[in-house]
C-alpha cells in the first residue's frame, strides 16, 4: 500500500527554467509534508515542509503547494540550477499513532542542463 | 552545531552474520528513528526510538532491532543478516516527537555477501 506516490521518476529541466516536481498521498490523516534533495551515498537533505493547514509554504527559490482536497502537493524551483541536479523525494508525517514515522514516495530525479 | 554522524559509513558482511550500526543525533535532539533504503522498496521506516524507549517499528522482522542510550545516541543491530539487506541505512533526528522535520545523516551502506 504505497500512500506517497511520485508519479515521475525523472525531470530534465533548463537551467533558468522552473522545476515542477509532484507528489500524490492517499491517507488523509497525515499533518505534514516534506521535501528532501538527495544525492548519491548521501543522506537526504531537508529542503522545505508544509503543515496541512497551509497550502503554500516559500523558502528562498523553492515554494511548496499542498492540494488537500485532490491529496496532491508539488515543489517548484525557481530558477533552477545545475546544483539542484539530485533525486527529490516527498515525505509524509504526523499521523498521531506513528509517532515521528516519515512515509516517502519513490522519489524524482532532477537533471538541471546548464 | 554538527549534523547526525553515523558510522560506519561502509561495511561488508557475509550471510548469517550479524551487524551493529550507530547514530549520533544532532545535539539536544532527543528522537532519532532509522529507515533503510533499498532500489526496490525506496525509504522505508524502521524504528523510532525517545528517551530510550522504541515508540514505533516499521514492518521489518524481529532481526532489526535497536536501542538508544542515555545521551540519544542510538544503535541499530541487524542479526542472521540476508542478502536482502544490502541497503544504506540511515538515521534521522529531530528535536522531539512531533517535530516536523527531521534531520538525515549520511547513512551507513552495508553489503552483505
Amino acid at each position: 500500500d504505497q500512500q506517497v506516490k511520485q508519479n515521475s521518476p525523472s525531470l530534465s529541466v533548463q537551467e533558468g527554467r522552473i522545476s515542477i516536481l509532484n507528489c500524490d498521498y492517499t491517507n488523509s490523516m497525515f499533518d505534514y509534508f516534506l521535501w528532501y534533495k538527495k544525492y548519491p551515498a548521501e543522506g537526504p537533505t531537508f529542503l522545505i515542509s508544509i503543515s496541512s493547514i497551509k497550502d503554500k509554504n516559500e523558502d528562498g527559490r523553492f515554494t511548496v503547494f499542498l492540494n488537500k482536497s485532490a491529496k496532491h502537493l508539488s515543489l517548484h524551483i525557481v530558477p533552477s540550477q545545475p546544483g539542484d541536479s539530485a533525486v527529490y523525494f516527498c515525505a509524509a508525517g504526523g499521523v498521531k499513532a506513528a509517532g515521528n514515522k516519515l512515509t516517502f514516495g519513490g522519489g524524482t530525479r532532477v537533471l538541471v542542463k546548464p | 552545531k554538527a549534523g547526525v554522524t553515523q558510522t560506519p559509513r561502509y561495511l561488508i558482511k557475509t550471510r548469517g552474520q550479524q551487524v551493529t550500526l550507530s547514530c549520533s543525533p544532532i545535539s539536544g535532539h532527543r528522537s532519532v528513528s532509522w529507515y533503510q533504503q533499498t532500489p526496490g522498496q525506496g525509504l522505508q521506516f524502521l524504528f523510532e526510538y525517545f528517551s530510550e524507549t522504541q515508540r514505533n517499528k516499521g514492518n521489518f522482522p524481529g532481526r532489526f532491532s535497536g536501542r538508544q542510550f542515555s545521551n540519544s545516541r542510538s544503535e541499530m543491530n541487524v542479526s542472521t543478516l540476508e542478502l536482502g539487506d544490502s541497503a544504506l541505512y540511515l538515521c534521522a533526528s529531530s528535536l522531539d516527537r512531533g517535530e516536523e522535520t527531521q534531520y538525515f545523516g549520511p547513512g551507513t551502506r552495508l553489503l552483505v555477501l
